[in-house]
């Protein structure tokens, strides 16, 4: 249930335009999944999160879809911002209360 | 600010050594999760209490152990610490169905 991270992939995106950042989870029983943002120097900070029930949820500029069909969650900043820049991780929970998180990708907005 | 507490921010000791990790969660947060992040293994799950009694284990070492109080706060020991324990430990914090909430974490360096 967990994934492991060797190299953290990187996102590029001119400031303004929007970004897609992409996870693919690891079990098809996992009921709940959430979104991180961490910033050099502190812990991962909650952006939004989303049900196994639903497909899509959307959040100030964020946006997340779940498919279930192929275990993948993907985020969606609009209008993105140079204070966007930062790690992000999704997270699935399973077995109740257990949260495994994936390896993350390094979103840099040049501005 | 999340609510979540972490002492001490950071932790110089020398293999072989024990040490203590402590978080105060949210008010109100009655779970609390211990997660270790290193360069090469991103967020990995450690353990959950819930109200004090232990939940969940993820991939603890057995030289690692934690435990929450009667007033939720909760303490990481990490013994005959190696090189390879360096890593943040972070402590997040949650009530019900809800996402976790993290502190800032601890840098733990072992030389």
């Amino acid at each position: 249930g967990e994934s492991v991270g060797l190299h953290l992939p990187t996102l590029s995106v001119q400031e303004g335009d929007n970004s897609i950042i992409n996870c693919a989870y690891s079990n098809s029983a996992s009921d709940y999944f959430i979104w991180y943002k961490q910033e050099s120097g502190k812990g991962p900070q909650f952006i939004i999160d989303i049900r196994s029930n639903m497909d899509k949820r959307q959040g100030q500029r964020v946006t997340v879809l779940l498919n279930k069909t192929v275990k993948h969650l993907s985020l969606q900043i609009a209008a993105t911002q140079p204070g966007d820049s930062a790690v992000y991780f999704c997270a699935e929970r399973q077995d109740f209360n257990k949260f495994y998180f994936g390896s993350g990708t390094k979103l840099n907005v040049k501005p | 600010d999340s609510g979540v507490t972490q002492t001490p921010k950071h932790l110089i000791t020398a293999t072989g050594q024990r040490v203590t990790l402590r978080c105060s969660p949210r008010s109100g947060d009655l779970s609390v999760y211990w997660y270790q992040q290193s360069l090469d293994q991103g967020l990995q799950f450690l353990i959950h209490y819930y109200n004090g009694e232990e939940r969940a284990k993820g991939n603890i070492l057995e030289r690692f152990s934690a435990q929450q109080f009667p007033d939720l706060h909760s303490e990481l020991n990490l013994s005959s610490l190696e090189l390879g324990d360096s890593a943040l430990y972070f402590c997040a914090s949650s009530v019900g169905q809800t996402p976790l909430h993290f502190g800032n974490g601890t840098r733990l360096t072992v030389t």
